[in-house]
């Protein structure tokens, strides 16, 4: 295990389509956690789950954004009707309840 | 509601001279104070965290403290070396806050 990977590692679309991304945590890691950053900021908290439970949703999760982790170990972020402003860097993470937490390479969405 | 404050937004230091960056948080109940450098284009990278249980903890030039009456902590860097500049993160509380970086610039 190398530790937390993400797929893609960058993403263009148009414009309305639909984007998946994909997190696979470290294996023994019960929570994930979905962040976005954008140049010059922090990342921004947008959800997280213990094991398959989705247990907190940011207010700024619209909903076009919808996350799962069906079997409480790869994550989806599914994006609908992608819109220029959700171009970001889309940061997953995961730990072993609250240690070790270890953020994946990230996915960069560009949104044309 | 949860908010993480981090201060300041830019610090330049030179070469050798010591760099601080102060926290501050709003949820008394967190117990997990990490610190990231981030560098462009990278994943951010634990450089070091600490428990509610204790006030302070160093590792080599890298030291932070902890006053949780105050809700608040700090990163020290002492000694900076080039390779130091980056952007630093504080996060708080059990699904990372993470506070709005510190651009570090260490001149040579």
């Amino acid at each position: 295990d190398t530790g937390v990977s993400q797929d893609p590692r960058h993403k263009i679309t148009k414009r309305g389509q639909n984007v998946t991304f994909r997190c696979d945590p470290i294996s023994e890691h019960n929570r994930l956690y979905w962040y976005r950053q954008t140049l010059g900021q922090g990342p921004e908290f947008l959800t997280y789950f213990q094991n398959e439970a989705q247990l907190e949703k940011s207010r700024l999760l619209s909903d076009r954004f919808s996350a799962e982790r069906p079997k409480g170990s790869f994550s989806t972020l599914e994006i609908q009707r992608t819109e220029q402003g959700d171009s970001a860097m889309y940061l997953c993470a995961s730990s072993l309840n609250n240690y070790g937490y270890t953020f994946g390479s990230g996915t960069r969405l560009t949104v044309v | 509601g949860e908010n993480v404050e981090q201060h300041p937004s830019t610090l330049s230091v030179q070469e050798g001279d010591s760099a601080v960056i102060k926290c501050t948080y709003s949820d008394s109940a967190s117990n997990y104070f990490p610190w990231y450098k981030q560098e462009l284009g990278k994943r951010p990278q634990l450089i070091i965290d600490i428990r509610s249980n204790v006030g302070e903890k160093k590792d080599q030039r890298i030291a932070v403290t902890l006053n949780k009456t105050a809700k608040h902590f700090s990163l020290h860097i002492t000694e900076t070396q080039p390779e130091d500049s980056a952007v630093y993160f504080c996060a708080a509380l059990g699904k990372l806050i993470f506070g709005q970086g510190t651009t570090l610039q260490v001149k040579p």
